[in-house]
């Protein structure tokens, strides 16, 4: 199965500032079918792109998605205090479906 | 608005099967597109594909999961539903179901929680 590693693990920054995100797959993600999610407590995951850098229905613009091949990036331009969370990526082009261990974003 | 919605035990002894239900409201089960599929998540921290359906198609599972599970769905009921046999402490987590359609994984279920105990 195709193992997702992000990093780096926990992210402290301060409202305003730019955050980027990495994950990196075992091998190629197929026809780059890679999603992220943004979790907080008690909630569910929420889409935030899909085909690696397709924003979803109702997602700022200040998150965007890019990569491609076994390489991705999550970049968040400008933090708002409602994003500061964890963030998973997700591989959907080879079964077993596979996600990384998460990226917190906190408070510096 | 397309909502999901798990049920279930919440506290189950080892070696029991696992049953969960996922009602879906504002959208139809059996609408062309989709796929439902159920996801979990181990003390907060990592999520895990479990497997997906579709509707008058084949069910598609995790290997790690050997053979335990079954995922289908009851269109009188506009209703999805996991079966995972022989649970262990291994199982116990958050039970998620969602929604696959052009934008993916777009619709998630709030979750339930699922303990596995003697």
């Amino acid at each position: 199965e195709i193992v997702l590693t992000q990093s780096p693990g926990t992210l402290s920054l301060s409202p305003g500032e730019r955050a980027t995100l990495s994950c990196r797959a075992s091998q190629s993600v197929s026809s780059n079918f890679l999603a992220w999610y943004q979790q907080k407590p008690g909630q569910a995951p929420r889409l935030l792109i899909y085909d690696a850098s397709n924003r979803a229905s109702g997602i700022p613009d200040r998150f965007s998605g890019s990569g491609s091949g076994a390489d991705f990036a999550l970049t968040i331009s400008r933090l708002e205090p409602v994003d500061f969370a964890v963030y998973f990526c997700q591989q959907y082009g080879t079964s077993p479906w596979t996600f990384g261990q998460g990226t917190k974003v906190e408070v510096k | 608005q397309v909502q999901l919605q798990e049920s279930g035990p919440g506290l189950l002894r080892p070696s029991q099967t696992l049953s969960l239900t996922c009602t879906v409201s504002g959208a139809s089960i059996t609408s062309g597109g989709y796929y439902w599929t159920w996801i979990r998540q181990h003390s907060g921290k990592g999520l895990e594909w479990i497997g997906n359906t579709y509707y008058g198609g084949s069910s598609h599972y995790n290997p790690s999961l050997r053979g335990r599970v079954t995922i289908s769905i009851d269109a009188s009921k506009n209703q999805l539903s996991l079966t995972l046999s022989s649970v262990t402490a291994a199982d116990t987590a958050v039970y998620y179901c969602g929604r696959v359609g052009i934008q993916f994984l777009d619709v998630w279920g709030q979750g339930t929680t699922v303990t596995v105990s003697s």
